[in-house]
C-alpha cells in the first residue's frame, strides 16, 4: 500500500521556470513532511520540511505548500536552474513512528539550460 | 565533520548467499535507519536502531536483519539472497531517535549497491 503518492514521475522545465511536484498522503497520523533531493550516486539530502499546522514554508527558491484538509502537499522550485536537476522525494513521518520515513515514488527533474 | 559512511559501496553476490553491509553514522549520532531503494518499489524503510535496540521495523521478511553496536555503528544482514534483493541500501543517521512530535534531520550515506546474480 503506497501511503504517499507523488506526481509527476518525471518533469522537464526550462531554466528560470517553476518546477512543481505534488504529493498526497492517506495516513492522517503523519505529522511531519520533508522533501529530499537526490543526485546520482548520492544518498537523499533534506531540502525543506513542513508540519501540518503551517500552510506554506519558504526557503530560498524552494517552497512547500500544504493543504491539510485535502491531505496534499507540493514543492515549488522557483527560478529553476540546471543544478536543480535531480530526483526529488516527498516523505512523511508519523508522530509516533520514530525516524521511520515513508517516501513518495520520486520525481526526476531535468532543468534545460 | 565526516558524513555517513557505508561499506562496501558495491557488492555482487549470487542467489542463496548472505551479505553484511556496514554503516558508520556521523560522529555523535546515535540513531541509525536503513532503507532499500529500487526502481520499482522506491525507497522503503527497513529498520531503525537506537542505543543498540531496534525501535522500528518495516515490512520486510525475516531474512533482513540488523544490529547496532555500542559505538552506534550498524550492520544489516540479508540471508538467502534473492534476485529481488538487488537494490541500493541506504543508511541514515540522526542525533537521537524520533520521539513523539519531535523530528530530527536524518543524514543519508551514499549507499551500498547490491547486485544479486
Amino acid at each position: 500500500q503506497q501511503q504517499v503518492k507523488q506526481s509527476p514521475q518525471s518533469l522537464i522545465v526550462q531554466k528560470g521556470g517553476i518546477s512543481i511536484i505534488n504529493c498526497a498522503y492517506e495516513n492522517t497520523a503523519f505529522d511531519y513532511f520533508p522533501w529530499y533531493q537526490q543526485f546520482p550516486g548520492k544518498g537523499p539530502a533534506l531540502l525543506i520540511a513542513i508540519r501540518p499546522d503551517v500552510s506554506e514554508k519558504k526557503e530560498g527558491r524552494f517552497t512547500i505548500s500544504f493543504n491539510k484538509s485535502a491531505k496534499q502537499f507540493s514543492l515549488h522550485i522557483m527560478d529553476s536552474q540546471p543544478g536543480d536537476s535531480a530526483t526529488y522525494f516527498c516523505a512523511a513521518i508519523g508522530a509516533n513512528a520514530g525516524n521511520m520515513l515513508t517516501f513518495g515514488g520520486g520525481t526526476r527533474l531535468m532543468v534545460k539550460p | 565533520k565526516a558524513g555517513v559512511t557505508q561499506t562496501p559501496r558495491y557488492l555482487i553476490k549470487t542467489r542463496g548467499q548472505q551479505v553484511t553491509l556496514s554503516c558508520s553514522p556521523i560522529s555523535g549520532h546515535r540513531s541509525v535507519s536503513w532503507y532499500q531503494q529500487t526502481p520499482g518499489q522506491g525507497l522503503q524503510f527497513l529498520f531503525e536502531y537506537f542505543s543498540e535496540t531496534q525501535r522500528n521495523k518495516g515490512n520486510f521478511p525475516g531474512r533482513f536483519s540488523g544490529r547496532q553496536f555500542s559505538n552506534s555503528r550498524s550492520e544489516m544482514n540479508v540471508s538467502t539472497l534473492e534476485l529481488g534483493d538487488s537494490a541500493l541500501y541506504l543508511c541514515a543517521s540522526s542525533l537521537v531517535a524520533g520521539v513523539w512530535g519531535s523530528y530530527n534531520e536524518q543524514f543519508f550515506g551514499p549507499g551500498t549497491r547490491l547486485t544479486v546474480l
